[in-house]
């Protein structure tokens, strides 16, 4: 099964919005409520930082949102900060595999 | 706080057995509230799923992988365990045991540190 569709790279300026797609199919993404988002900062583990679609996990900043229309995931990141600059990715559940993740994003701050 | 941490070799030889083991403190693995997880991550690549088991020793397997991998648990020692066979330069990733905390619906909310494993010829 291929990995969930993400932009390679994205990037906005301190204060500003952006966000990251997550597209797969009816078999993951369209078909469950069971998208989750991961921040990786170089050299660490991956952070869980919305699951089920739209739910931040205690500690995660509410800049941090999540939505998802059809096949498609968004995460949105608001107010942007220096520190936002990492990569980004999904994941989804899956019928097939059980669980799948986005080739990654890795976001800029300018 | 749940920890989690990795240990094993960091160099296999090719066509042989990688095994990992991954040490849970701060909470008991036989809790029954999460699914136990090891995840890859190529050099420089994104995330791949691996599998999990269930306190049980109910397992789930990327259909991938699934002829070569096999994860146990061991309440007794609060451990589980990831062995993967006939490795290649493939299997060269850093290996990360997680928590997945929503019914091994994918929400990994703890994760240990990553060990790297490389393939040797």
């Amino acid at each position: 099964q291929s990995a969930l569709t993400q932009p390679a790279s994205v990037s906005g300026s301190p204060g500003q919005s952006i966000t990251i797609s997550c597209t797969g199919t009816s078999s993951d993404v369209g078909g469950y409520n069971y998208v989750s988002w991961y921040q990786q900062h170089p050299g660490k583990a991956p952070k869980l930082i919305i699951f089920d679609v739209s739910n931040r996990p205690s500690g995660v900043s509410n800049r941090f949102s999540g939505s998802k229309s059809g096949n498609t995931a968004s995460l949105t990141i608001s107010g942007l900060q220096t520190e936002d600059e990492a990569d980004y990715y999904c994941s989804s559940y899956t019928t097939i595999t059980t669980a799948i993740f986005g080739g990654g994003t890795k976001l800029t701050v300018l | 706080q749940v920890q989690l941490q990795e240990s094993g070799p960091g160099l296999v030889n090719l066509s042989q057995t990688l095994s990992l083991t991954c040490t849970v403190s701060g909470g008991s693995i036989s809790s029954g509230d999460y699914y136990w997880t090891w995840i890859r991550q190529h050099p420089g690549k994104g995330l791949e799923w691996i599998g999990y088991v269930y306190y049980s020793g109910s397992t789930y397997y990327n259909p991938s992988l699934e002829s070569r991998v096999t994860i146990s648990v061991d309440t007794s020692k609060n451990q589980f365990s990831l062995r993967l066979n006939s490795v290649t330069a493939a299997d060269t990733a850093v290996y990360y045991c997680a928590r997945d905390s929503n019914g091994g619906y994918g929400a990994v909310d703890s994760w240990g540190q990553g060990t790297l494993v490389t393939v040797s010829s």
